[in-house]
């Protein structure tokens, strides 16, 4: 099983659309967890960090069940620019070493 | 602010070549990350330096893979012979250190796309 899972997609959705996000880990000593956004063939860049209360940037939420092992990323009002692959990703702690999601890939359409 | 530099940006080699990969991070960040993106797939990390030494190595495959920051700055990534299965990009990323916090955004290179046929 993979240290952390979400749905590869790809989610196609028209522009103005609410889209969700799910993901899960595996490792319940992680402590720090993030949405990393990916441009088709660019580098990774941090979108947000998630917390265990819940916080908005935006049109982007991201909440964190620490319970269950579950972080979510919710987009509303799509837009085109949106498009993208999104990274799920989780930090095990003391070496900031990061544990990446396959990601969702996001097609926003017109 | 300059961002992390990675060269070259794509290389084509033949298996059982060798082949090097540069990077030099971000001004003052201490630390230095070496990944590997296979297509479809999330960064998996190789290494991790502090400086000039290394904090994690678990998923380099050593009998090919190594990697140096001799002088605590840029770093190298080497991979001697090279196997079809090797073609990803390699992201280099590096953070600054925040000891009042666990955790530290990282920035990532532009990455080397290797192809080995």
């Amino acid at each position: 099983r993979k240290e952390v899972e979400q749905d590869p997609g790809p989610f196609n959705v028209p522009e103005g659309a609410t889209v969700a996000f799910n993901c899960t880990y595996s490792n319940s000593a992680s402590q720090s967890f993030f949405w990393y956004r990916q441009d088709c063939r660019k580098e990774p860049k941090l979108l947000m960090s998630v917390y265990s209360s819940g916080n908005e940037d935006g049109r982007f939420t991201a909440q964190l069940n620490r319970a269950s092992q579950y972080i979510s990323l919710l987009i509303r009002d799509s837009k085109l620019s949106d498009s993208a692959t999104y990274l799920c990703v989780v930090n095990r702690g003391a070496t900031n070493k990061l544990i990446f999601g396959t990601g969702t890939l996001l097609a926003v359409q017109p | 602010e300059a961002g992390v530099a990675q060269s070259p940006r794509y290389k084509i080699i033949e298996k059982r070549q060798s082949v090097a990969f540069w990077c030099n991070p971000i001004s003052g960040h201490a630390t230095l990350y070496w990944y590997q993106q296979i297509l479809g797939q999330g960064p998996k990390l190789l290494i991790q330096f502090q400086n000039n030494g290394v904090v994690d190595d678990s998923q380099l495959p050593k009998d090919r893979f190594s990697a140096e920051r001799l002088k605590g700055v840029d770093s190298t990534l080497k991979i001697q012979p090279a196997k079809l299965e090797d073609s990803a990009v390699y992201l280099c990323a590096s953070s600054p250190i925040d000891r009042g916090r666990s955790s530290y955004e990282q920035y990532f290179g532009p990455g080397t796309r290797l192809t080995v046929t």
